[in-house]
């Protein structure tokens, strides 16, 4: 069965810091991995979406990582901002889309 | 820009009530799925469907959930008799392709208060 997990589960960061959100699954297994944003009571937006033939994804201040053997991909935003703030959620496309717990990200001004 | 839609925004039922939540997916795309979202807790497969028929479910989609496609734009989820523990942001998505190969895109969803 797969597992997803997220670390860290929260992070405060100043402005303008380039930052990194780790996300892990068990099964490498795997078609594709998402990476959604999560506003508080919101749905989900889409972010990256890597298939599992790609090594990385990006999009603006967005870059996504996927290392399928190793069960890990990374989501990297640069030069953060107020804005980001927001759940960060990953997710793997294999039988079925398994989410991982989300890291809750603050940007202070 | 296309987006998914679901209403309503915020359904208070009592339990042992039956609800209909809704959703209307991207005119073009052929797959659907719910997700529920206990507050706090992780995101998680209900169901998804195509071409008329469930495709995959996960064993939280038990007797009490259905799935209908009741006309070409709305894709609904019934729960026949709402427990407290049903209580949820209940949420629609759709794809172009299958899950497999394509970007699922996310309705707002709708919070399910029972009492």
């Amino acid at each position: 069965k797969q597992e997803v997990t997220q670390i860290p589960a929260a992070l405060s960061v100043p402005e303008g810091e380039n930052l990194v959100l780790n996300c892990s699954f068990t099964d490498s297994a795997i078609y594709n991995l998402q990476w959604f944003r999560q506003d508080p009571g919101k749905g989900l937006t889409s972010l990256l979406l890597i298939q599992s033939s790609q090594r990385e994804q990006t999009s603006g201040r967005l870059n996504a990582s996927l290392d399928k053997s190793s069960g890990r991909s990374t989501l990297y935003i640069a030069a953060s901002q107020p804005g980001d703030s927001a759940t960060y959620l990953c997710a793997v496309s294999g039988q079925n889309f398994v989410f991982g717990p989300g890291t809750r990200l603050s940007v202070l001004p | 820009e296309p987006e998914v839609t679901q209403t309503p925004s915020h359904q208070v039922t009592q339990m042992g009530q039956e609800v209909i939540l809704r959703c209307v997916p991207i005119s073009n795309h052929l797959y659907f799925y719910w997700y529920r979202q206990i507050l706090g807790q992780k995101v998680e497969f209900l169901v998804s469907f195509y071409n008329n028929e469930i495709s995959e479910k996960s064993e939280i989609f038990d007797d009490q959930f259905s799935v209908e496609r009741p006309d070409g734009s709305n894709f609904t989820l019934k729960i026949r008799s709402t427990k407290l523990e049903d209580s949820a942001m209940y949420f629609c998505a759709s794809s172009e392709f299958r899950l497999a190969d394509n970007e699922q895109f996310f309705g707002p969803g709708t919070r399910l208060t029972v009492l």
